[in-house]
């Protein structure tokens, strides 16, 4: 059984930063493509970064590009977000998403973790 | 950036009746790279359709995908008391990807 265990959440001032930490079991990780999408309360899913299996191919929203940094371990079978800068708007619950390829052309996702909250605020 | 929109915001049905959800696309996606997922409150989303047309494992054959180019949609064909929920469509055309605002599918 695929399983996706978000951590690392929690409720940060701004301008601070935050590492956010996903951890795969059930499927041969190193195999796909993950990704972070995050969905503000109340509101829409937006994604916020991809990166393919071997690292070498990274994407990132306009929105997150400069704060932001997505990372795997393989070998832990882990996905990270760094986020630094945090603003108010980045508010939000961050799912870890697994892509149904391997490389750096990204598709949809089939299937995501329950989702661990980041909350910036003063 | 492609940009969808899905219509409408909300749409009040009763179970058994049909729902037809639209997302309509600001530029082409080519090769039908369209995927469509359901949230529930609380919960992740769930893929139901990606290749605007193909159900993914699992999915009743009461849901359904159909269009291409920049029209698109997801069809219930009578809805079940557990498909009231969000529903959002992705395209994974091109960088970066997009979801549509999202349908609310509620009791009448």
């Amino acid at each position: 059984e695929v399983q996706l265990v978000e951590s690392g959440g929690g409720l940060v001032q701004p301008g601070r930063s935050l590492r956010l930490s996903c951890a795969a079991s059930g499927f041969i990780f190193d195999d796909y493509a993950m990704h972070w999408v995050r969905q503000a309360p109340g509101k829409g899913l937006e994604w916020v970064s991809g990166i393919s299996w071997n690292s070498g191919g990274i994407e990132y929203a306009d929105s997150v590009k400069g704060r932001f940094t997505i990372s795997r371990d393989n070998a832990k079978k882990s996905l990270y977000l760094q986020m630094n800068s945090l603003r108010a708007e980045d508010t939000a619950l961050y799912y870890c998403a697994k892509d149904i390829t391997a490389a750096g052309s990204f598709a949809y996702f089939d299937y995501w973790g329950q989702g661990a909250l980041v909350t910036v605020s003063s | 950036e492609i940009v969808l929109t899905q219509s409408p915001g909300t749409l009040s049905l009763s179970p058994g009746e049909r729902a037809p959800l639209s997302c309509r696309a600001s530029q082409r996606v080519s090769g039908n790279f369209l995927a469509w997922y359901q949230q529930k409150p609380g919960q992740a989303p769930r893929l139901l359709i990606y290749g605007a047309s193909s159900r993914a494992t699992g999915i009743p054959d009461r849901f359904s995908g159909s269009g291409f180019g920049t029209d698109f949609t997801l069809t219930i064909s009578r809805l079940e008391p557990e498909d009231f929920a969000v529903y959002y469509c992705q395209q994974y055309d091109s960088s970066p990807w997009t979801f549509g605002q999202g349908t609310k599918v509620e009791m009448k």
